[in-house]
C-alpha cells in the first residue's frame, strides 16, 4: 500500500536558517504530491503540488520543494525561515491511478523557529 | 480555491451522546471527504461523500459510527454516534475542486469527548 514518511517529527532551525522538511514516498509509480500546512487551530492550507511537468516547483510564502523519482522523495525547503513559519506541516500523495481523489498522509513535521 | 465552513469549530460533549457536524462550501463540488485527526497525529481519511450516492468508507470506520450525508453539491454533515473520550479529535473536511486537483480543507471542528 501507499505511504508517505516524514523524516523528523520536530524541526527547529533559527530565524534567517534553511528550512528542510523530508518526504519519501513508498510506490513505483509517482504520485501527484502535496505540501500542506496547519497553523495552531487552524484547518490545512495548501503549501506546492507537484503532478507532472517540471520537478521544482514554487509554492506561497517562499517555499519549494523537488520531486526526485529515483530518490522517491519530495522535500520541502524555504531558503530564510521566519518566526511565521511556525507550524505543522504534512506531505500527502494521491496514486495516480486513483480514481477517488483520496489523500494519504505523512505523519507530520512540527516547525519550531527560533528568533 | 473555494470556501469551506465548519460548524461547529469546537464541542465538548458527554459520551454517549452524538455530534453532527456540517460542512458548506461555496461553491459546488462533486467530491467532499472527511478526516479525523486524532490528538498529536496525522490526518486519516473517514470516508469520500459523493453527492447522490451513498458515502464509501476506509478500513476502520463504519456508517453506523460515522453516518454521512451529501443532500447536495454544496454541502455535507458527518455525525460522530454514541462518542466515546477515544473519539475526541479534530475532525476536518475536505472538497476537490476538480480531477485531481488539491483538497481544500475547512478549519476543522475540534471535540472533546468527557
Amino acid at each position: 500500500a501507499q505511504s508517505v514518511t516524514q523524516l523528523g517529527s520536530h524541526v527547529s532551525v533559527s530565524e534567517g536558517a534553511l528550512v528542510l522538511l523530508r518526504c519519501n514516498y513508498s510506490s513505483s509509480v509517482p504520485p501527484y504530491l502535496f505540501w500542506y500546512v496547519q497553523y495552531p487551530n487552524q484547518g490545512l492550507q495548501l503549501l506546492l503540488k507537484y503532478t507532472t511537468g517540471a520537478t521544482l516547483v514554487k509554492g506561497i510564502n517562499g517555499f519549494e520543494a523537488e520531486f526526485k523519482k529515483s530518490e522517491t522523495s519530495f522535500h520541502l525547503t524555504k531558503p530564510s525561515a521566519h518566526m511565521s513559519d511556525a507550524a505543522e506541516y504534512f506531505c500527502a500523495v494521491t496514486p495516480v491511478s486513483s480514481n477517488t481523489g483520496k489523500l494519504i498522509f505523512g505523519q507530520g513535521t512540527t516547525l519550531q523557529v527560533k528568533p | 480555491s473555494a470556501v469551506i465552513s465548519q460548524k461547529p469549530s469546537r464541542d465538548i460533549c458527554q459520551r454517549g451522546t452524538s455530534l453532527t457536524i456540517q460542512c458548506q462550501v461555496d461553491s459546488q463540488v462533486t467530491m467532499m471527504f472527511w478526516y479525523r485527526q486524532q490528538p498529536g497525529q496525522s490526518l486519516t481519511l473517514i470516508a469520500t461523500a459523493n453527492q447522490g450516492s451513498e458515502a464509501t468508507y476506509e478500513s476502520g470506520f463504519v456508517i453506523d459510527k460515522f453516518p454521512i450525508s451529501r443532500p447536495n453539491l454544496t454541502f455535507s454533515t458527518l455525525t460522530v454516534s454514541n462518542m466515546s473520550p477515544e473519539d475526541s479529535s479534530i475532525y476536518l473536511c475536505s472538497v476537490e475542486l476538480g480531477t485531481n486537483q488539491p483538497q481544500h480543507f475547512g478549519d476543522g471542528t475540534r471535540l472533546s469527548i468527557l
